[in-house]
């Protein structure tokens, strides 16, 4: 069964104080692991999809690692208006997994709150 | 203007009551999906359809039903079978042919008083 844990649950920090967000996750092949931002009340808004080990994405002062068995989220200099909920989800390979249906696997999620 | 539209924004009904929320999508994706999102648990899946005419249960599909006649509609009906109602609820499309991106609309908020 595909699995995907996303820690810490919430994170504060300082406006400016670098840190990184963890994704661990065990799939039957990965097809690519995704990262949304949610403000609250709000849809995920589509952030970053990794497909294979080593493989970075930039956006703004959020940059996206993959390994094997997990991905970071780090963030650079946080402002405030970078508090949001970022989930973590796998894409199966629909080929290994799924019996060919198209489906993701979230995390829970991780709470940041940056502070003025 | 593109994208997925979730309808209405805010819903309340009396319990015993089925309900029936829509979405739908100018995005000409061919997968869809209905999520339930509690605090705590994150998304959850309730039905999803790969394609018009066919659609699969999800992890919680117990209490909901769900038609998927036309590929930019999927309507998600909470019927009076499902004991905790009170959730955000969020459709979503999948591309997998082309950006390979899940995309979701803006939800909806259920409360069942």
């Amino acid at each position: 069964e595909d699995q995907v844990t996303q820690s810490p649950e919430a994170l504060r920090l300082q406006e400016g104080e670098s840190s990184s967000l963890n994704c661990s996750y065990t799939v039957s092949g990965l097809r690519g692991l995704f990262w949304y931002r949610q403000d609250p009340g709000k849809g995920p808004e589509f952030l970053f999809t990794l497909y294979s080990a080593g493989e970075e994405k930039e956006k703004e002062r959020l940059k996206a690692t993959l390994t094997k068995k997990e991905s970071f989220l780090h963030i650079t200099a946080p402002k405030p208006e970078d508090s949001a909920t970022y989930l973590c989800a796998v894409h199966p390979n629909p080929r290994i997994s799924n019996f060919g249906n198209e489906k993701l696997t979230f995390g829970t999620g991780t709470r940041l709150t940056i502070i003025p | 203007d593109g994208g997925i539209t979730q309808s209405p924004k805010y819903l309340f009904r009396k319990e015993g009551q089925n309900v029936t929320l829509s979405c739908e999508q100018n995005l000409n994706h061919d997968a869809m999906y209905w999520y339930r999102q509690d605090p705590g648990q994150g998304l959850r899946l309730i039905y999803y359809s790969q394609i018009v005419n066919d659609f699969q249960k999800g992890d919680i599909a117990e209490g909901y039903s769900v038609s998927r006649e036309k590929k930019e509609s999927f309507p998600l009906t909470v019927t009076s079978a499902q004991k905790n109602p009170t959730a955000f609820y969020l459709c979503a499309t999948g591309d997998w042919t082309s950006t390979d991106t899940q995309y979701f609309g803006p939800g909806t908020r259920l409360t069942v008083l």
